[in-house]
């Protein structure tokens, strides 16, 4: 199965700063018809994921123009700019171009 | 207004069989797709399997002896059932609905509350 290794674990940061996840994976995430599904998602707190990021760098509908993921291959990033209060919680990527489609670990956002 | 409920018993005795059912609303189980995700306590999810829009099914390897996912669409009911448990099948299960982005490529787009199951003696 595809491991996708996320760091760091814990990502302590100001309100209105930025900051940087990184997710990296075992293989490459290239399918054989050249797209690269990577998927991010952010888990707050008491609270089911949801869906922010696709293909790489597609915000999914309501997304804020903060979330900019970015990456290619087996090494992707989702960078989130002037965090906000609801940004705080648990993001994880997730990959479905190979069988079966798996998680990252996650990283927690929390407040400095 | 798309809904998914997930339902079960809480407990489940270790090598028993886990029962559980997500109800939907707000959208048609012949249109759109359900996955089933589970989450042990402090870790990372694990994508289990889908019910396809057509009657079909997809299942993760490393669970598919033990899994069997159905439907019916009359009552808007998806259900899991898995066997053979053991305390690290502990975790809250989700539901949620699978949207057609672009060609064979689907997302998870909304997802129920979860159902927590907790295997113990």
């Amino acid at each position: 199965d595809v491991v996708l290794t996320q760091t760091p674990v814990a990502q302590p940061v100001t309100l209105g700063d930025q900051a940087s996840i990184s997710c990296r994976s075992s293989q490459s995430l290239v399918h054989s018809n050249g797209n690269t599904y990577l998927e991010w998602y952010l888990q707050k707190p008491g609270q089911s994921p949801q869906l922010l990021i696709y293909k790489v760098s597609n915000r999914f509908s309501g997304v804020p123009d903060r979330f900019i993921g970015s990456g290619s291959g087996s090494d992707f990033t989702l960078k989130i700019s002037r965090v906000e209060p609801e940004d705080l919680g648990v993001y994880y990527c997730f990959q479905a171009t190979h069988d079966p489609n798996t998680f990252g670990a996650g990283t927690k956002l929390e407040l400095k | 207004q798309v809904q998914l409920k997930e339902s079960g018993p809480g407990l489940v005795q270790p090598s028993e069989t886990l029962s559980l059912t997500c109800t939907v609303s707000g959208f048609s189980l012949t249109s759109y797709s359900v996955s089933w995700v589970r989450q042990p306590s402090g870790k990372g999810p694990e994508w289990m399997g889908r019910m396809w829009y057509d009657g079909d099914t997809a299942y993760n390897s490393a669970l598919k002896s033990r899994l069997s996912i159905s439907r019916d669409t009359s009552k808007n009911q998806v259900f899991l059932k898995m066997n053979s448990l053991q305390t690290d099948d502990t975790g809250t299960y989700y539901c949620t609905r699978d949207v057609l982005l672009q060609w064979d490529y689907y997302v998870m787009d909304a997802w129920g509350q979860g159902a927590s199951v907790t295997v113990s003696s």
